[in-house]
C-alpha cells in the first residue's frame, strides 16, 4: 500500500516549458487535491477534484490546468512555466472531501529558470 | 487567502518539555486538522476536531477548540527529539467547496 506517490521529485525548466506532475492514490479515495508551498507561505491550493470526472479551481489556479484521469491518477500540468511556478507541488487525496483527512505524497519540487 | 495562522512562528524547547502551539482562523468551520511536517517530506495528518468538539486526545497530542474565538491550540506533552517539525492547522470551511486552507506554520525544535 504505497499510499499517494508523486513523480517526480524534482525537476528543473526553463521559462516558457511545458510539464506533468503526475499523482496516484491506492487508497479508493474519491477526492483529491493539488498544494503549492513557498517559503513562509504555507499550502495554498491550485486544484481539487471532489470526485472522479469532476474538477474545480482553487485559490492561485492561474498557469494550471489538472485532469483527473480516473479514480486514481490526478495529474497538474503547467503549460507555460514561469519563474513564479517555482515552489514545492504536493498532490493529497482523501475519502470525501470535507470531514475526512488528506493524505499527502512526498513533494515534488520545481525550479523555474 | 490564509485562513489559519499560527503562533508562534517558531518555538524551540527542551527535551522533555511541553510543547504548545496555538491557531486562529477567521471563518466558521466544519473541522479543524493539525498535520505535522518533517523537513523535505510532505504533511502527515495528526488529528481532526469538528466544530462541536472542544476537546480531542491522541497519545501525546491534546487539541482545544473555540468557536467562539475562532481558535485552536495543540499541545504535545513530553517532547522528543523527533517532535521536531513544522506543524500546520488546516480548516475546513465547509459548504462542499474547496480544499483545506493552511495556515503557515509553527516551527518547533527539541533540543535533546
Amino acid at each position: 500500500n504505497a499510499g499517494v506517490t508523486q513523480t517526480p521529485k524534482f525537476q528543473v525548466l526553463k521559462t516558457g516549458q511545458s510539464m506533468t506532475l503526475q499523482c496516484a492514490q491506492d487508497m479508493n479515495h474519491n477526492s483529491m487535491y493539488w498544494y503549492r508551498q513557498d517559503p513562509g507561505m504555507g499550502l495554498r491550493l491550485i486544484y481539487y477534484s471532489a470526485s472522479e470526472g469532476t474538477t474545480d479551481k482553487g485559490e492561485v489556479p492561474n498557469g494550471y490546468n489538472v485532469s483527473r484521469l480516473n479514480k486514481r491518477e490526478f495529474s497538474l500540468r503547467l503549460e507555460s512555466a514561469a519563474p513564479s511556478q517555482t515552489s514545492v507541488y504536493f498532490c493529497a487525496s482523501s475519502l470525501r472531501q470535507t470531514h475526512y483527512e488528506q493524505y499527502f505524497g512526498p513533494g515534488t519540487r520545481l525550479t523555474v529558470t | 487567502s490564509q485562513q489559519g495562522e499560527e503562533d508562534p512562528q517558531a518555538l524551540s524547547i527542551q527535551e522533555g518539555e511541553n510543547a504548545t502551539m496555538n491557531c486562529s482562523y477567521k471563518t466558521s468551520i466544519n473541522n479543524l486538522q493539525w498535520y505535522r511536517q518533517n523537513s523535505g517530506r510532505g504533511l502527515v495528518h495528526l488529528i481532526l476536531i469538528r466544530s462541536n468538539e472542544r476537546e480531542k486526545h491522541s497519545g501525546r497530542l491534546r487539541v482545544t477548540l473555540d468557536t467562539s474565538k475562532k481558535s485552536s491550540s495543540l499541545l504535545i506533552t513530553a517532547s522528543r527529539a523527533a517532535d521536531t517539525a513544522s506543524y500546520f492547522c488546516a480548516t475546513d470551511s465547509g459548504g462542499g467547496a474547496d480544499g483545506l486552507t493552511f495556515g503557515k506554520g509553527t516551527h518547533l525544535i527539541i533540543q535533546p
